[in-house]
Parts: C-alpha cells; sequence; structure tokens
C-alpha cells in the first residue's frame, strides 16, 4: 500500500529553527508537495519539490531525496503564527495526490 | 473575495438526511476535488472532476455522490447522512500542468450528524 509518515506534534522555540521530516512509499512518484494548515482553516500551498535537492522560499525552505523516500521542511527564525500544522503530500504513479495526516508544530515563546 | 467558496460553513444534520454541499471558484480551473479530513487522519480524496464532463471516485466515493454542474461548481451530496460521516469537507481545485498543479482550497464545511 501507499504510506506517507510524519511526526505527530513537534515543539519548538520562537527564534528557532525546526525540521519536519516526512517519509513515503509510494507507487510512482510525480512530486512532493507541503502545505500549511492553521487550526480549522484551509491548507494553503507552501512548497513543491520534484527533484533531488534543496528549494529556498524566504524562511521556508523543503529537501527531496526520491532514492530515500524522504523529504523534510526547514522552519528558520521561527515566529508564533509558524504555529499550525504541517502536511506532506506526494504525487503518485497516477498522478493522485496521497496526503499524510501531518505534523502539528506548537511554538513556544 | 475569496477564489474558492464553500456553503455551508457550518451544517448538523439528522442521520437518514439527504445534505448537499456546495462549492464555486473563481480561479477559473478545470480540475477540481472534494475532500475529508477526520483528526488524526490525513485529507482523503472523495471524488475529483478534471473537467465538466469528467467525474472520478477516490479513495473514499461510498455514500457520497457529486455533480459538476459547471466548469465553476462542483457540488458534494450525502444521499443518507450516517454519523461516521462528521467531519471537515474540503473542496479544492487545481489549474496547471497535472503533475505540477498546486491545490486551491476552500474555507471548508465542518458537518456534524446526529
Amino acid at each position: 500500500g501507499q504510506n506517507i509518515d510524519q511526526p505527530t506534534e513537534m515543539t519548538a522555540t520562537e527564534g528557532a529553527i525546526v525540521q519536519i521530516n516526512c517519509t513515503y512509499q509510494t507507487s510512482g512518484f510525480n512530486g512532493l508537495f507541503w502545505y500549511q494548515q492553521h487550526a480549522g482553516e484551509a491548507p494553503t500551498f507552501l512548497s513543491y519539490n520534484v527533484l533531488d535537492g534543496l528549494e529556498e522560499k524566504g524562511r521556508f525552505s523543503s529537501f527531496l531525496s526520491r532514492s530515500k523516500g524522504y523529504s523534510y521542511l526547514l522552519l528558520k527564525e521561527l515566529q508564533m503564527k509558524d504555529s499550525a500544522s504541517y502536511l506532506c503530500a506526494v504525487r503518485d504513479g497516477n498522478y493522485q495526490l496521497i496526503w499524510g495526516a501531518g505534523t502539528k508544530l506548537i511554538i513556544k515563546p | 473575495d475569496a477564489d474558492v467558496t464553500q456553503t455551508p460553513r457550518n451544517r448538523i444534520t439528522k442521520t437518514g438526511k439527504r445534505i448537499m454541499l456546495e462549492c464555486s471558484q473563481t480561479k477559473g480551473h478545470d480540475r477540481m476535488y472534494w475532500y475529508r479530513q477526520d483528526p488524526g487522519l490525513g485529507l482523503r480524496l472523495i471524488y475529483y472532476s478534471f473537467d465538466v464532463k469528467d467525474i472520478n471516485k477516490g479513495e473514499i466515493s461510498d455514500g457520497y455522490s457529486v455533480s459538476r454542474q459547471a466548469q465553476a461548481k462542483f457540488s458534494l451530496s450525502l444521499e443518507s447522512a450516517i454519523p461516521n460521516q462528521t467531519a471537515l469537507y474540503f473542496c479544492a481545485t487545481g489549474g496547471g500542468l497535472l503533475g505540477v498543479d498546486t491545490q486551491y482550497f476552500g474555507p471548508g464545511t465542518r458537518l456534524t450528524v446526529l
């Protein structure tokens, strides 16, 4: 079966750096997405990786290793507003989007 | 104005009732999706549509039906609601090349079935 694993919850301190990992096992691969979802709100797009390596976008970076079935989202200079769930999603060989359960990130002052 | 809207935002209903959730978009996207989200689970795809004449079942279509009335409108129906259909429902759109399209979500409908 297809599977995406992410930690359920992480805690970090304001101003620090946090890395949220995602491992996946899918039938084929056509890209990996990270979305942010604040409690009770809709997910919003953060990043997309289809080739190995690091994609940087401001305070957020996303890394992909296709051979390892692994990605991470790196958040720098954490702010209280970064408290949210972070969803990893993989587009499989049939172009279906498979979603992880999300990682709830708690930022403490 | 929001690009993807959903109505109603909240709904409480009783077991056995028919419910329709509506989604409209102004993004001009051809692809539209219905998901449900439950605590501790990832988003699960119910149905999706790549254009007005195309409807496809997702991972958990049993107990649901959809209608794509126009490019901009995609509605989800629960013919006879049951309590385990209590969840947060999201509509989403997607445009551009299929492999790289990001999805844009509506604000969600919180449905409670008593």
